[in-house]
């Protein structure tokens, strides 16, 4: 298995222009998380899905994140507009609540971005 | 408000010895606790996990313990590799949820 994938690996981008962050969870995976990493806040919790559907979104900074999952192979998180604050490293995670250990997340690469 | 710290941003240990890691949390619904090692530039990965209802969890060198009372678990890496060598992550669940959250992390350090 490829594990999660997630693209692209660093974006740079200016302030005020949108961000479109990707991640393809591991096939079979019916829970969907997207994390934060920043030195202030550490490892936070943004939003999760489960089979698709936003189950919790109250880690969303504000109305310029937003987040989809079109189907169970993709998600998408965005900001727009983008701030210098927002730069941080970007993790999503997927996890199967069908098995026993539906805990442990699998997270991927991240993706770190930096806005100028 | 932090619910859940580690308080020891780094530690040093020699290779072959004992690494104990340390966590507290203040909040006493969660019931379910997970550690996640990182290295540089990639993805946090599980590690080992522990239920409220058990105080002891063993994977080979791997251990967690959970003291309730004290809401405090530490992670023992015996004997530690220069391959442990990563950040470790506490996390906690509540209500056997999904929603994880974690501490700040500890960056390990063995020196051979």
């Amino acid at each position: 298995d490829a594990g999660v994938i997630q693209s692209p690996r660093h974006e740079v981008t200016e302030m005020g222009q949108e961000v479109t962050l990707r991640c393809k969870p591991i096939s079979g995976h019916d829970y969907l998380f997207w994390y934060r990493q920043t030195m202030m806040r550490g490892l936070e919790l943004l939003i999760y899905f489960n089979n698709n559907v936003p189950i919790d979104d109250s880690g969303m900074p504000e109305d310029r994140f937003s987040a989809k999952m079109p189907n169970a192979s993709f998600s998408n998180l965005k900001i727009q507009p983008s701030e210098p604050r927002d730069s941080a490293v970007y993790f999503c995670a997927s996890s199967s609540g069908a098995s026993g250990s539906r805990y442990e997340q699998y997270f991927g690469p991240g993706t770190r971005l930096t806005v100028t | 408000d932090q619910q859940v710290k580690q308080n020891s941003p780094s530690l040093s240990v020699q290779e072959g010895r004992i690494s104990i890691l340390n966590c507290d949390y203040t909040n006493s619904m969660f019931d379910y606790f997970l550690w996640y090692k990182k290295y540089p530039a990639e993805g946090p990965t599980f590690l080992i996990s522990i239920s409220s209802i058990k105080d002891k969890n063993e994977d080979g060198r791997f251990t967690v313990f959970l003291n309730k009372s004290a809401k405090h678990l530490s992670l023992h890496i015996v004997p530690s590799q220069p391959g442990d060598s990563a950040v470790y992550f506490c996390a906690a669940s509540r209500n056997y949820g999904n929603k994880l959250v974690f501490g700040a992390g500890t960056i390990l350090r063995v020196k051979s």
